[in-house]
């Protein structure tokens, strides 16, 4: 089935940082999510990716659609303390009729120090 | 509106028993989702809905049952709790399949001990 490769597994940065994640798949994908989860609470979208070459921003947070349709990425400027948590890409089921149904990478972890 | 709401929050089961994790939401979505999280792995979906009556299978169906008897709610039932069921369950929903975004409950943390 499909795989989403995620990389950092985990990032350690100080407050003020900026930082960049990656998304990586085998197959193509044409909807790229970003999501965050907070500790203990669920996963809630950064932001939504729908073109090839595609850059969106929403606030600190940019996120790119790779040209191959087979990567992603998410950069958080001047990070805070509030920026931790589990940063996560997703991408819809492929072939037929994904009913809504996503592939989730397995996450970066990012810790804030003051 | 509260969203996507989980109930409980945390459980603790012996092997054996069995129990119904509850989800309900209040958006009219028509697309539900259970997924479990395990450390370092992300979400994997055990099952989904598009509507009130039909349910199918996801990634990792073994060992849960669900059904949707309403829009609004979907129940995730484990009918002889193992170990290999200590996760983290979320429930999630969508107004349509199109990619859109899915709107997660706060989710349920199980043992099985």
């Amino acid at each position: 089935g499909q795989q989403l490769n995620q990389s950092p597994q985990s990032m350690f940065i100080q407050e003020g940082e900026d930082v960049s994640m990656n998304c990586t798949s085998s197959s193509i994908f044409n909807t790229w999510l970003w999501y965050k989860q907070d500790p203990g609470e669920g996963p809630v979208l950064l932001i939504a990716l729908y073109k090839a070459g595609e850059l969106t921003s929403n606030g600190r947070l940019t996120a790119q659609f790779g040209i191959t349709r087979k990567d992603s990425f998410l950069n958080i400027s001047a990070s805070i303390p509030s920026d931790v948590g589990i940063y996560f890409c997703a991408g819809p089921y492929a072939g037929g009729t994904s009913y809504g149904k996503l592939t989730f990478g397995q996450g970066t972890i990012l810790t804030v120090h003051p | 509106n509260a969203g996507v709401t989980q109930t409980p929050k945390f459980r603790i089961l012996k092997i054996g028993q069995s129990m119904t994790l509850q989800c309900t939401q209040d958006m009219n979505h028509n697309y539900m989702y259970w997924y479990r999280q395990d450390p370092g792995m992300g979400l994997k979906l055990i099952y989904y809905s598009v509507g009130a009556g039909i349910t199918d299978k996801g990634e990792v169906p073994n060992g849960y049952n669900v059904s949707r008897s309403t829009t609004e709610d979907f129940p995730l039932r484990l009918e002889l709790a193992a170990p290999s069921q200590t996760s983290v369950y979320f429930c999630a929903s969508t107004l349509t399949g199109a990619g859109n975004e899915q709107f997660f409950g706060p989710g349920t943390r199980l043992t099985v001990l």
